[in-house]
């Protein structure tokens, strides 16, 4: 059974802060990540891919240990609309597979 | 930017009958997903449909369940006989390439009662 584990959280911090998240996956094969944020009660929205050199989009880091099967995002100067729940998404490049497998999330409040 | 589509936002209907939701896709892309949110709990794979068939389909996606792209814009999925458990929010997403990131619908949330 392939499975991504989060940090379901809350994680509260101030504006300003810097936050972590880490997130597992248990297939080995697995080849494509994502993270996404999600607001409540809204889809799910791509925030960046995440490649194995690590890559960076703005105040967002994404980072990726393939031999841990350890993916991790870092916020830096955190804002008020950061608040959201960021899902971690993997996804397998076997033949015929087609689905993205989702964690359960983990909460961000940023507080004024 | 080019969004997914998705109708109704809400659905309610009584257990045993059969609902349709539906979704219309970013023009220039070939992939077509289902997945759905039931409240509190992650996202799940439903279905995927590609060049004109379903390419995969999770556990969930039993007899129960059905894709189609009638008319070649719209992209349904009909559940034939509802149950209590069906009540989530149903997310339609696609995507350019088999390795490409999803855009998802603003979703339905599906009430049985």
């Amino acid at each position: 059974r392939k499975e991504v584990e989060q940090d379901p959280g809350p994680f509260n911090v101030p504006e300003g802060a810097t936050v972590a998240f880490n997130c597992t996956y248990s297939n080995s094969a697995s080849q494509s990540f994502f993270w996404y944020r999600q607001d409540c009660r809204k889809e799910p929205k791509l925030l960046m891919s995440v490649y194995s050199s690590g890559n960076e989009d703005g105040r967002f880091t994404a980072q990726l240990n393939r031999a841990s099967q350890y993916i991790s995002l870092l916020i830096r100067d955190s804002k008020l609309s950061d608040s959201a729940t960021y899902l971690c998404v993997v996804k397998d490049s076997g033949a015929g597979s087609y689905q993205l497998t989702f964690g359960k999330g983990t909460k961000l409040s940023v507080i004024p | 930017e080019p969004e997914v589509t998705q109708t109704p936002s809400h659905q309610v209907t009584q257990m045993g009958q059969e609902v349709i939701l539906r979704c219309v896709p970013i023009s220039n892309h070939l992939y077509f997903y289902w997945y759905r949110q039931i409240l509190g709990q992650k996202v799940e794979f439903l279905v995927s449909f590609y060049n004109n068939e379903i390419s995969e389909k999770s556990e969930i996606f039993d007899d129960q369940f059905s894709v189609e792209r009638p008319d070649g814009s719209n992209f349904t999925l009909k559940i034939r006989s509802t149950k209590l458990e069906d009540s989530a929010m149903y997310f339609c997403a696609t995507s350019t390439g088999f390795n490409s990131p999803l855009h998802f619908g603003n979703g339905t949330r599906l009430t049985v009662t």
